[in-house]
């Protein structure tokens, strides 16, 4: 029964490139959350979103960001032009209720900025 | 209204010791209040959750205790192992909306 999993682990980008940050939830699970994680900080709610939804993108920064979660596939969180300052670890969370919040986290992707 | 503040930042415990952590909120709509434990380049790990209907929830060493009236809820570690040693977060979550809010970790050390 495999958890939720995210890829690439690590992932090394220069100034100006873009960003693409994968998760895959758990078996039965449609609802996915992104958080980000700075050094020696807390996570902070990014996204939440259901297959081919959006419901909450409150936490998003309003420049650069996307995500989706189209009907196959897995969850995607885009960042365009990175800059230094989005260096941090990104993690998906899935619920397998609508407005749970029993939620299983993956094991993250670790972004740098140079 | 939306934080979570968690305390201490970080905390040393003798093994066989207990290990307690303190969190406070202030948004009334909280329904669900989570701890999750991360290790080192890990991910969190939903360790024990509770709703505010119950005043203590209690799993093996881990044990909840929540005041609703103080909005406070607090964990404990009973008999502290040195594989405790990691990151515990507290969380916040509304079922309106799904989202958890954090606090800001405690580092547990727990000393052989």
């Amino acid at each position: 029964n495999a958890g939720v999993m995210q890829n690439p682990r690590h992932l090394v980008r220069r100034r100006g490139q873009e960003a693409r940050l994968r998760c895959s939830p758990m078996k039965g699970h449609s609802h996915v959350y992104w958080y980000r994680q700075l050094p020696e900080e807390g996570l902070k709610f990014m996204v939440y979103l259901q297959k081919e939804n959006i419901i909450d993108e409150s936490g998003m920064p309003k420049e650069r960001f996307s995500a989706e979660f189209p009907k196959e596939g897995p969850s995607i969180l885009r960042i365009q032009q990175v800059v230094r300052g989005d260096s941090a670890a990104y993690f998906c969370a899935s619920s397998p209720l609508s407005g749970s919040n029993e939620q299983f986290f993956g094991p993250g992707t670790r972004l740098t900025v140079l | 209204q939306q934080q979570v503040k968690q305390s201490p930042q970080s905390l040393i415990v003798q093994k066989g010791g207990i290990s307690i952590i303190n969190c406070a909120y202030e948004n009334t709509a909280f329904d669900y209040f989570p701890w999750y434990q991360q290790f080192p380049g890990k991910g969190p790990a939903l360790l024990i959750a509770i709703r505010p209907d119950v005043s203590e929830k209690k799993e093996g060493r881990f044990t909840i205790s929540f005041n609703k009236s103080a909005k406070q809820f607090s964990l404990h570690i009973m008999d502290s192992q040195p594989g405790d040693s990691a990151t515990y977060f507290c969380a916040a979550g509304s079922g309106n909306t799904g989202k958890l809010i954090f606090g800001q970790g405690t580092t547990l050390q727990v000393k052989p």
